[in-house]
């Protein structure tokens, strides 16, 4: 069966690194997120994406967020400068059409130290 | 914007008993709620959805309801097994921005033996 793949699993870093997350969507699915979830807390929206463009994005996601498809097959979360509240997990999430059904990657695990 | 509400935050039950999770939301333009079970150390799985055209689905052991006037849903789990044993949200969406799903704080479900 299709899946989201997340790399990497777990990342540690120091507070003002800049850290890009991956993701490889399910092949031919076209809408992208990224969502995070602090740990003990609620999963969160970050950033919706088609068509090389963000569709919504939420407060969460300033200036210090960006996300990008470099290719075909990647769909990139970059943190510019890292600080100590962004550490979460960071789950990327696919779907085919517009109220299809969102498949969700295994996350990846940011500590900012 | 819209906010979701889960209780109860913990559920401890008898294998064979039934468990119920209620969600509440506040944005009466929600029309998508989505249900989804997270695993330890594994990525959220839709099991069950519902939109806001239809008040009850049922998939097996599994049923969603729906109260559209009083902005409350709920999950019932019946005769509960050790494999339902997880962290199970509940989220909610408009079509018109798909995807952006709010999810609730997530119940830990623990079906004992």
């Amino acid at each position: 069966e299709p899946e989201v793949t997340q790399t990497p699993s777990h990342q540690v870093t120091q507070m003002g690194q800049e850290v890009i997350l991956r993701c490889v969507p399910i092949s031919n699915h076209l809408y992208f997120y990224w969502y995070r979830q602090i740990l003990g807390q609620k999963v969160e929206f970050l950033v919706s994406f088609y068509n090389n463009e963000i569709s919504e994005k939420s407060e969460i996601f300033d200036d210090q967020f960006s996300v990008e498809r470099p290719d075909g097959s990647n769909f990139t979360l970059k943190i510019r400068s890292t600080k100590l509240e962004d550490s979460a997990m960071y789950f990327c999430a696919s779907t085919g059409f517009l109220t299809g059904e969102l498949f969700f990657g295994e996350g990846s695990r940011l500590t900012v130290l | 914007g819209e906010n979701v509400e889960q209780h109860p935050s913990t559920l401890s039950v008898q294998e064979g008993d039934s468990a119920v999770i209620k969600c509440t939301y506040s944005d009466s333009a929600s029309n998508y709620f989505p249900w989804y079970k997270q695993e330890l150390g594994k990525r959220p799985q839709l099991i069950i959805d519902i939109r806001s055209n239809v008040g009850e689905k049922k998939d097996q052991r599994i049923a969603v309801t729906l109260n559209k006037t009083a902005k409350h849903f709920s999950l019932h789990i019946t005769e509960t097994q050790p494999e339902d044993s997880a962290v199970y949200f509940c989220a909610a969406s408009s079509t018109d921005s798909w995807g952006k799903f709010q999810f609730g704080a997530g119940t830990q479900v623990v079906v004992t033996p």
